[in-house]
């Protein structure tokens, strides 16, 4: 798979709303990303996934660049509970079936 | 549905002791996935099953791990003779299809002393 780069971590105040942002340069036409995020003490959760389209669901919404090299993953009104690691993968689902998770955002929230 | 359920939560153990893990998935889900997180770092990938099949390893994956989910249902994930590098979470997750995001549990958390 691919490799992203994400920032190390990031700051955001309670209610407003988040961009995280993942680089994926050597992205592949069958590579999805995926996003999950991890709470302390907790197994990772997933958030959202897509290919080429923008995507949006009830936790998050998920930004594709035209040239799918970089992905910004949206929470549009952070609260304390949104406190995590977030984790940009690619996955080719046709050569693996691996999700290889890097070091992600560690995004810190404050009322 | 009660997610993926993992036991123990939590195991220490003296080096050089086995240990075994147990992992329930949500019960439709047929894809079974372990993984091994050490402090800081992402999950790292270990096995993949579907159904009872054990379909990919990873190379982390030493001669003294071993995996299995009988009937594929629930998976147990075996250390024999522990080492204090084996120190870890251990995660397990399942999915119902390839393209689906996967459901992971809260671990088991070995520390070998």
């Amino acid at each position: 798979d691919a490799k992203t780069t994400q920032p190390n971590s990031m700051e955001s105040n309670e209610e407003e709303p988040v961009h995280l942002p993942c680089n994926h340069s050597t992205i592949s036409g069958t590579d999805y990303i995926h996003w999950y995020r991890q709470l302390p003490s907790q197994g990772p959760e997933y958030v959202i996934h897509g290919l080429t389209s923008n995507v949006n669901n009830r936790m998050a919404s998920l930004a594709i660049a035209e040239d799918r090299k970089s992905s910004t993953l949206i929470l549009h009104r952070a609260t304390l509970r949104d406190a995590a690691v977030y984790y940009c993968i690619l996955r080719d689902v046709d050569s693996g079936y691996a999700l290889n998770f890097g070091k992600g955002t560690s995004l810190l929230v404050t009322p | 549905d009660t997610g993926v359920s993992q036991n123990p939560r939590h195991k220490i153990t003296k080096r050089g002791q086995n240990v075994t893990f147990r992992c329930d998935p949500i019960s439709e889900h047929n894809r079974l996935y372990w993984y091994r997180q050490t402090l800081g770092q992402g999950p790292e990938f270990l096995t993949y099953f579907q159904n009872e099949a054990q379909l990919e390893k990873s190379r982390l994956l030493s001669d003294r791990f071993s995996a299995e989910r009988p009937k594929g249902s629930f998976s147990t994930l075996e250390i024999q003779r522990t080492e204090q590098g084996d120190s870890a979470m251990y995660l397990c997750a399942s999915s119902l299809a390839l393209r689906q995001g996967y459901t992971f549990g809260s671990g088991t958390r070995l520390t070998v002393v």
